[in-house]
């Protein structure tokens, strides 16, 4: 158990409608990454949130945006659902905002969009 | 373009064998990570080598950093069922860069 938990585990859903994920950061990490893994992409990294704050961003698309909330939880909003989007999501944490913290992954969303 | 290439992607062997994975880049890294994942989880920290020429064990896990800084490799001896699993390389361009890159992935499959 990493200490990272993220909700729900599994999301099954239509193309064009809208979801949130939700992660729950280690106590104490102020650093949250959110990832998208699928098959033929691998892990991409999507954004990154520190103490509130966004970081740094990846390959994210213009429909989906995320926050960190004053407690540190974060969110992942997709929009606009496309078939393509269906992946494992991740979300990690660490403690500080470098590059080799160690970053603590989440058991992951698997979104379905049919 | 994937920054980091992982071989060979998928790898099937018998208890007892010996295996390298090895994570290759065009790019210097400051520091890579190995990982591994195991289905329906997250990925798990194994290592993470900061030195160039580092080398580091972990019990029959013996991880290298490239002279170089632009790969690394992952060599297992003696694998057992409980290695299998999907193991990542990740690399950080710079300590000021918190995005991490992952690898291709290797796929390894230990069979009884």
């Amino acid at each position: 158990d990493s200490g990272v938990t993220q909700t729900p585990k599994h999301l099954i859903t239509a193309t064009g409608q809208r979801v949130t994920l939700r992660c729950s950061p280690r106590s104490g990490d102020l650093s949250v990454y959110w990832y998208q893994q699928s098959l033929d992409q691998g892990l991409q990294f999507l954004i990154q949130y520190y103490n509130g704050e966004e970081r740094a961003k990846g390959n994210i698309l213009e429909r989906f945006s995320a926050q960190q909330f004053p407690d540190l939880h974060s969110e992942l909003n997709l929009s606009s659902l496309e078939l393509g989007d269906s992946a494992l999501y991740f979300c990690a944490s660490s403690p500080q905002d470098s590059g080799t913290d160690t970053q603590y992954f989440g058991p992951g969303t698997r979104l379905t969009v049919l | 373009t994937q920054l980091l290439e992982q071989s060979p992607q998928f790898l099937s062997i018998q208890e007892g064998e010996n295996l390298t994975v090895y994570c290759n880049s065009s790019s210097v890294f400051s520091s890579l990570q190995w990982y591994r994942q195991e289905p329906g989880e997250g990925p798990v920290l194994l290592v993470t080598v900061v030195t160039g020429g580092e080398v580091k064990k972990l019990k029959r896990l013996t991880f290298q950093f490239g002279d170089a800084r632009k790969d690394s490799s992952l060599h297992i001896t003696a694998a057992q069922t409980g290695d299998t699993g999907l193991y990542l390389c990740a690399g950080a361009r710079s300590h000021n860069t918190d995005k991490l890159i992952f690898g291709t992935g290797t796929r390894l499959q230990v069979f009884p």
